[in-house]
Order: C-alpha cells, then structure tokens, then sequence
C-alpha cells in the first residue's frame, strides 16, 4: 500500500517571501501521479500543481513549483512571493497510474496548514 | 461549466439514524469518489464508482454504501450512524479527457450527536 508523509504540521511565511512544504511516499510502482491540493476555510480543495512520475521535468504553475526527486520518494511544493490568499492547508496526494484497487484512489498526507503573515 | 455539486452542505444527525449524501459530478465526468475527512485520520478514500459501478472500495465497514446512476450523480449512505462518523465528506469527479484529474466539491459537513 502507498503512504504519503507530510511532516510539516504547520508553517508560515511573510508575505512575498518563499516557503516550501515537504512530501514524502512510498511506492514500489513505477509510474504514478503526485499532487498538491490547497484547502482553503471554505474547504474546496482545489489542484495546485501535479506531476507525472515518468517525467523527469519538474512541474510549475506560475508561483508554484515542486521539487521531484523520484529516487528520493521527494515531493515538495515552493510557493515564490508567497499572497495572503495562499493561507490554506495543503495536502499532497498519490495516486497510481494503474487500474484495478488503484481506480479513482488519491492517498493524502497529513496535511501542512499555512499561514502567509502581511 | 458547473462543477462539482454536493448536497446538502450541512446535517445534523442523531446516533443510530442513518444519512444519504448526494454528489453530482462535472457533466461529462462518469467516476466519482467518495472521500472522508477527520481532524484525526486525515482524508480517507471510501470508494469510486464508475458508469453505476463501483470499481474501488476503502477501508470502511459495511454501513457505507454509495451508488451511482445513470447521469453519473452518486449517492453515498451512512447506516446506524456512530459519533465517530462525524466528519466532512467530499466528493470527486473525474474524467480521462482531462487526465483524470480530481475536482472536488465542497463538502458535507456530517455531525452525529
């Protein structure tokens, strides 16, 4: 079974300043999709960024970018001039790219609340 | 476009009643997934369903169940409610057309008293 571990219960940033939130998984497949999903108080969650475990190119969205280090079982997520509409928690997620017991199934971490301070 | 509906938004319940909670997923998309969210577990998958049938299934015991018609929009049921059923459900649609990324709907805020 795949876990998914986000070690950082809590974190915080001045705003327009840099932060990163760490992942970690475990997996013994070999192809796979990460997420990160942001989880404001209206409790939406919404898809950050995601990446494709076959692509050896790190994804970004704008100020948003992960660090993947496959090898590692590393993912993290760098928010560059941090807003204060990125106060939010944020969950990294699994998910495999193989049908079966997998269908549908996204593995969350815990979770990392944020809070961006003006 | 519309995306992803759940209703209702909130529900209170009394211990040993049960509950069904409804999803309409983004036109279109045929799989929903259901999700439980805890302050101790965190987010626990329950089960998706895909063209009315259920293709995965989580860890929970047998008094959650779900459905799914023929437009796609999904049901999931909560017998004999517990106190530990108290949480925030979500619900997901997705479609391969679109990676099968996840969309997620706000949420229902269960309470059992």
């Amino acid at each position: 079974a795949q876990t998914v571990t986000q070690s950082q219960p809590e974190m915080s940033v001045q705003e327009a300043e840099t932060v990163t939130l760490s992942c970690t998984y475990d997996t013994s497949e070999s192809d796979y999709y990460l997420f990160w999903y942001k989880q404001p108080p209206s409790r939406q969650m919404i898809l950050v960024i995601r990446q494709e475990a076959y692509k050896q190119q790190n994804a970004t969205e704008n100020r948003f970018s992960v660090n993947f280090q496959k090898a590692a079982k590393s993912f993290s997520l760098k928010i560059s001039d941090s807003q204060l509409g990125d106060a939010a928690m944020y969950f990294c997620a699994y998910r495999s790219a193989f049908g079966g017991t997998s269908y549908g199934k996204l593995t969350f971490g815990q979770g990392t609340i944020l809070t961006v301070h003006p | 476009k519309a995306g992803v509906t759940q209703t209702p938004r909130y529900l209170i319940k009394t211990r040993g009643q049960q509950v069904t909670l409804s999803c309409s997923p983004i036109s279109g998309h045929r799989s929903v997934s259901w999700y439980q969210q805890t302050p101790g577990q965190g987010l626990q998958f329950l089960f998706e369903y895909f063209s009315e049938t259920q293709r995965n299934k989580g860890n929970f015991p047998g008094r959650f169940s779900g459905r799914q018609f023929s437009n796609s929009r999904s049901e999931m049921n909560v017998s004999t409610l517990e106190l530990g059923d108290s949480a925030l459900y979500l619900c997901a649609s997705s479609s391969r057309t679109e990676k099968n990324e996840a969309f997620f709907g706000q949420g229902t805020r269960l309470t059992v008293v």
